[in-house]
């Protein structure tokens, strides 16, 4: 069975603290991809980064960047200096490809993410 | 180029009602899909489409149905609304479908009260 595990249910830092937000998956599939997408006050769900399984390299895009570690089925996000507009619902999602699945994206519960100022 | 577009923003219903809730994209995109996303939980796939006269059911179906007549909109329909439907609804939609390397795209919500 697939499952998405982010046991953090909310984080609150002071604004630019680094803040690492977990994600823990399981699949018995050999490739499969990997999602983060962001969920601000106002509801809609942002798209932030995808990720092959078979692409361990790390990603960094400004103040984000993503650790993905296929031997502890890990896909952490961390913030960098952390600022007020970061504040929202993370999730982390986990998707096998088509043969294998039924077009579903697995979710994780969301971690809530607060800056204080 | 307005991505996924939902309507509406906000329903009240009363239990026992019927109503349709618009989902539409202008990307062309193959595959739709409507989640619904309730408190301290992940979004759950009701029922999705990899493409026009396509649909088939997800992890939380009963209760809803959907059509898919044209590449561009996904209708989902509440039968006969009870209070459990109370919920936030989500519309995606995704491109390469075939190399399983999509990525959905989202509408902005429908914010659904069933009393």
């Amino acid at each position: 069975a697939q499952k998405v595990t982010q046991a953090q249910t909310e984080i609150s830092v002071v604004e630019k603290e680094d803040v690492t937000l977990d994600c823990v998956y399981e699949t018995r599939d050999t490739t499969y991809y990997l999602f983060w997408y962001k969920q601000p006050p106002s509801g809609e769900l942002v798209f932030l980064i995808r990720r092959n399984s078979f692409d361990e390299q790390n990603e960094i895009s400004g103040r984000y960047s993503w650790n993905f570690q296929k031997s502890t089925s890990s896909f952490n996000f961390t913030i960098t200096a952390s600022q007020v507009v970061d504040s929202a619902v993370y999730f982390c999602a986990l998707k096998a490809p088509p043969m294998d699945s039924n077009y579903q994206l697995i979710w994780g519960a969301g971690t809530k993410l607060i800056i204080k100022p | 180029n307005a991505g996924v577009t939902q309507t509406p923003k906000f329903q009240v219903l009363k239990t026992g009602q019927s109503m349709t809730l618009q989902c539409a994209q202008d990307m062309n995109h193959e595959y739709m899909s409507w989640y619904r996303q309730d408190p301290g939980m992940g979004l759950r796939l009701i029922h999705y489409s990899v493409g026009a006269g396509i649909t088939d059911q997800g992890e939380v179906p009963n209760g809803y149905n959907v059509s898919r007549s044209t590449t561009e909109d996904f209708p989902l329909r509440l039968l006969s609304a009870a209070p459990s439907q109370t919920s936030v609804y989500f519309c995606a939609s995704s491109y390469g479908v075939a190399t399983g390397q999509e990525t959905q795209y989202f509408g902005p919500g429908t914010r659904l009260l069933v009393l």
